[in-house]
């Protein structure tokens, strides 16, 4: 059973602290993505990687940076959390490059920063 | 700008049936997702249409009219597990994934 695993489900953080959010997959997908999910909103993508060390920028990468150093692990960082950085973080991961190709994805980190 | 409309939310009835519509404006089109998402859990996929027509998967249908920049799901037989938020999402000319925000859909009994 294929599996995207996102390590804190929920955080409460501080304004100015620094937040890693991780997520690994056990499908030896090459493509993983990060996505914020807001009320009222569709998802945003904030940041992708097509393979490991690399890393594009996706809609709302602002604020974000990304780690890629194994292919099965996929981080997100927040240098310098914000209250409008109080979202809900998904992330996917997909096989290879093929857009039409089905997404799979974690459970969600529900960040809140005071 | 690039849009993807769906109703806020629905309510249905145990054993009915009930369709969930997407309409989009976007610079091209290579495709249209449906995905379910549970409250709390991930998203998961349900469906995939690139060409018009209707594509059945058991309980559930995706419809596709691309002239129309239409799209809806159809639940038949609902059951209170189908309670859940359902995402479209479309694939633009620069395959680029575009959600829209989802359609809670609510069961009663």
């Amino acid at each position: 059973d294929v599996k995207v695993t996102q390590s804190s489900r929920y955080l409460v953080k501080r304004t100015g602290e620094k937040v890693f959010l991780e997520c690994v997959q056990d499908m030896d997908h090459e493509n993983m993505f990060w996505y914020r999910q807001d009320p009222g909103l569709g998802l945003r993508l904030i940041y992708f990687s097509y393979d490991v060390k690399m890393k594009e920028k996706g809609d709302i990468p602002e604020g974000y940076s990304v780690s890629r150093e194994k292919k099965e692990r996929f981080s997100l960082i927040l240098e310098s959390a914000s209250t409008n950085q109080t979202s809900m973080y998904l992330c996917a991961s997909r096989l290879g490059q093929d857009v039409t190709g089905e997404l799979f994805f974690g459970e969600g980190s529900r960040l809140t920063v005071l | 700008g690039q849009n993807i409309d769906q109703p806020t939310e629905m309510t249905a009835t145990e054993g009915a049936i009930v369709q969930i519509n997407c309409t989009y404006q976007t610079s091209g089109f290579n495709g249209l997702f449906w995905y379910q998402q549970h409250a709390g859990e991930a998203p998961t996929f349900l469906s995939y249409n690139v060409l018009d027509g209707l594509e059945e998967k058991g309980r559930f249908s995706s419809f596709l009219s691309r002239s129309k920049g239409y799209s809806y799901l159809l639940l038949k037989e609902l059951q209170m597990k189908d309670s859940a938020s359902y995402l479209c999402a479309v694939i633009d000319s620069n395959y680029q994934l575009i959600w829209g925000a989802g359609t809670k859909l609510i069961i009663k009994p």
